[in-house]
């Protein structure tokens, strides 16, 4: 898998957009970028994955720039439940397991 | 996708004995892995819990402290023997569905104290 940075921590007050950006630089042609969420006292939980441009799903929105070094987590209007630690992972292993970076611990602010 | 149950949830032992956690899963799977995450840190892979065979361990983790068993295509156990205070963390069983890109599925975990 790729090596990922992201930013050890941010706040944000509730009903804020939040973006937590990853950089990728080395990324490969057949990479995908997946962000897993993980909430206090629970595994991690898959919540978005992309290839290029912008996805966007129930729980959040991913903006991919053309040269897919980097990528941002976008999360419209958060809410104290989304209290969590978000992780960037960038590769393309069908069969082998997830290698988890430090991740971005969000503290969201009433 | 998949549900993942871990047994037990909890558990505060003591230092030199050993715990069986317990990963049961909802349907068949061909990868299972076992992590570990301390206070505050991120996740660390401990093996790759191959069925019919000896599970693959990363590097620091030997089958001797961290035995595994998968029986079958939905279950196995984590087995942290002769325990010290520094084994106590959450452990975590995941599972990875056939044909799936980096989605992998999570147990709730096991939070394991060793006094």
């Amino acid at each position: 898998l790729a090596k990922t940075t992201q930013p050890i921590s941010m706040d944000s007050y509730e009903g804020q957009e939040v973006n937590i950006t990853c950089s990728h630089n080395n990324i490969a042609t057949n990479d995908y970028i997946t962000w897993y969420q993980q909430f206090p006292s629970q595994g991690p939980r898959f919540i978005i994955q992309g290839y290029k441009t912008k996805v966007t799903n129930e729980v959040a929105s991913l903006f991919i720039p053309a040269d897919r070094k980097s990528s941002t987590l976008s999360l419209p209007r958060v809410s104290l439940s989304d209290t969590a630690v978000y992780y960037c992972l960038v590769g393309d292993e069908g069969n082998t397991p997830l290698v988890f970076g430090k991740g971005t611990r969000l503290s969201v602010i009433a | 996708s998949a549900v993942i149950s871990q047994k037990p949830s909890r558990d505060i032992c003591q230092r030199g004995t050993s715990l069986t956690i317990q990963c049961q899963v909802d349907s068949q799977v061909t990868m299972m892995f076992w992590y570990r995450q301390q206070p505050g840190q991120s996740l660390t892979l401990i093996a790759t819990a191959n069925q019919g065979s000896e599970a693959t361990y990363e590097s620091g983790f030997v089958i001797d402290k961290f035995p595994i068993s998968r029986p079958n295509l939905t279950f196995s156990t984590l087995t942290v023997s002769n325990m010290s205070p520094e084994d106590s963390s959450i452990y975590l069983c995941s599972v990875l569905l056939q044909g799936a890109r980096l989605e992998q599925y999570f147990g709730p975990g096991t939070r394991l104290t060793v006094t």
